[in-house]
């Protein structure tokens, strides 16, 4: 299993621009999350997902968007980069009955000028 | 909205002592307290959790203890190492009608110094 993957490992945008962030699992968990880092602060949740076709938003989820077609990707867009988004992207899963226990990507670095 | 405190922002000990980092959360509805160790440029990995119908639970030198009815919790690292140097978080995890809902604390930073 290759876990939870994220691409791209880094990013660089101008401000306005739009990109998506892709993650996917080959895990069959139900459950998965977008959280983004910044420096000194904790993660803070974005957006998360029960399964296709379900979202919800988190702590942060303005100037975002997700989706959820299948088990496997939950693709976090960026609509309009601002220089207040640049940060570290972390995409979590988790399977569902496991209690909440969250498997995290390796993260994708963003830098929006 | 929910919230999760944690205490202190930065901990330095001499190896061979413990530490304790505290939280507490704000949802009524959190049920799962996990913990995460990030290393530097990597992702968080979980080290220990809780769940809320156990008051305490260890793993060799990891304990981590929930007082439901104050909602705190806390994470003992007893004999620490320079390896045990990292940033720790704690979280609080609560199910939603869109899944698994889970608020961070900020994180500590906890210097083990040789």
């Amino acid at each position: 299993n290759a876990g939870v993957t994220q691409t791209p490992k880094f990013q660089v945008l101008k401000t306005g621009q739009s990109m998506t962030l892709q993650c996917a699992q080959d895990m069959n968990h139900e459950y998965m999350s977008w959280y983004r880092q910044d420096p000194g602060m904790g993660l803070r949740l974005i957006h998360y997902s029960v399964g296709a076709g379900i979202t919800d938003q988190g702590e942060v989820p303005n100037g975002y968007n997700v989706s959820r077609s299948t088990t496997e990707d939950f693709p976090l867009r960026l609509l309009s980069a601002a220089p207040s988004q640049t940060s570290v992207y972390f995409c979590a899963s988790t399977l569902a009955g496991a209690g909440g226990t969250q498997y995290f990507g390796p993260g994708t670095r963003l830098l929006v000028l | 909205g929910e919230n999760v405190e944690q205490h202190p922002s930065t901990l330095s000990v001499q190896e061979g002592d413990s530490a304790v980092i505290k939280c507490t959360y704000s949802d009524s509805a959190s049920n799962y307290f996990p913990w995460y160790k990030q290393e530097l440029g990597k992702r968080p990995q979980l080290i220990i959790d809780i769940r809320s119908n156990v008051g305490e639970k260890k793993d060799q030198r990891i304990a981590v203890t929930l007082n439901k009815t104050a909602k705190h919790f806390s994470l003992h690292i007893t004999e620490t190492q320079p390896e045990d140097s990292a940033v720790y978080f704690c979280a609080a995890s609560s199910l939603r009608t869109g899944g698994f809902k889970t608020i961070f604390g900020a994180g500590t930073r906890l210097f083990v110094k040789a």
